[in-house]
């Protein structure tokens, strides 16, 4: 039982260059979500699905696209990075939006 | 807009004593209180739990007491160990419906002293 498992773990990016972060679960989560974690700014969720098939802005969305592919798995993707997105992501997921939020390990993501 | 804060940004405790870390929230509206533990390089982990309709809840070594007088909530960890090192958040969620925003703190750092 991995619980959520993200990668990549490590990215350096140039300034406009695209990627996507990967997420999957084991745990038969409805819920998943993708924070970002800043310096003296605690997390912040840029997206959530509630469920799947379903896609939600969080707090800080832009620049930003997400994709349910199925229950397991939710994406991240850049679609032009900036300097202002490196940050450290994680990816989480939940039972339900009432329940208890479980993170990955993180992906530090570096955008020069 | 709401904010969740944390009293002390560092705490430093001698091994096998008792700690505690504060949080205070600004959303009278919150109901669900929770406070991960987050390690150098890894990703926040869930400790401890507690509603509204609560006041105290304890876990394994854990303790959270919640005083929604006053919009605080604690973290109390008993006889504490080298491996409660850590960074600790307490995060807030209003669970009305269509509305579940998880807003985290910026965290406490707690270093225990061998």
């Amino acid at each position: 039982n991995a619980g959520v498992t993200q990668t990549p773990k490590f990215q350096v990016l140039k300034t406009g260059q695209s990627m996507t972060l990967q997420c999957a679960q084991d745990m038969n989560h409805n819920s998943m979500y993708w924070y970002r974690q800043d310096p003296g700014m605690g997390l912040r969720l840029i997206y959530y699905s509630a469920s799947e098939g379903t896609t939600d802005k969080g707090e800080v969305p832009n620049g930003y696209n997400v994709s349910r592919l199925n229950k397991r798995e939710f994406s991240l993707r850049l679609e032009s990075a900036a300097p202002s997105q490196t940050s450290v992501y994680f990816c989480a997921s939940s039972l339900g939006q009432r329940n208890t939020i479980y993170f990955g390990e993180g992906s530090w993501l570096t955008v020069v | 807009g709401e904010s969740v804060g944390l009293h002390l940004p560092t705490l430093s405790v001698q091994e096998g004593d008792n700690s505690i870390i504060n949080c205070a929230y600004s959303n009278s509206a919150s109901d669900y209180f929770i406070w991960y533990k987050q390690e150098s390089g890894k990703g926040p982990q869930f400790i401890i739990d507690i509603r509204s309709n609560m006041d105290k809840r304890q876990g394994q070594r854990v303790t959270v007491l919640l005083n929604k007088t006053v919009k605080h909530l604690s973290l109390q960890i008993a006889a504490t160990q080298p491996g409660d090192s850590a960074v600790y958040f307490c995060a807030e969620k209003e669970t009305n419906f269509g509305n579940e925003k998880l807003t985290f703190g910026t965290g406490t750092r707690l270093t225990i002293i061998p």
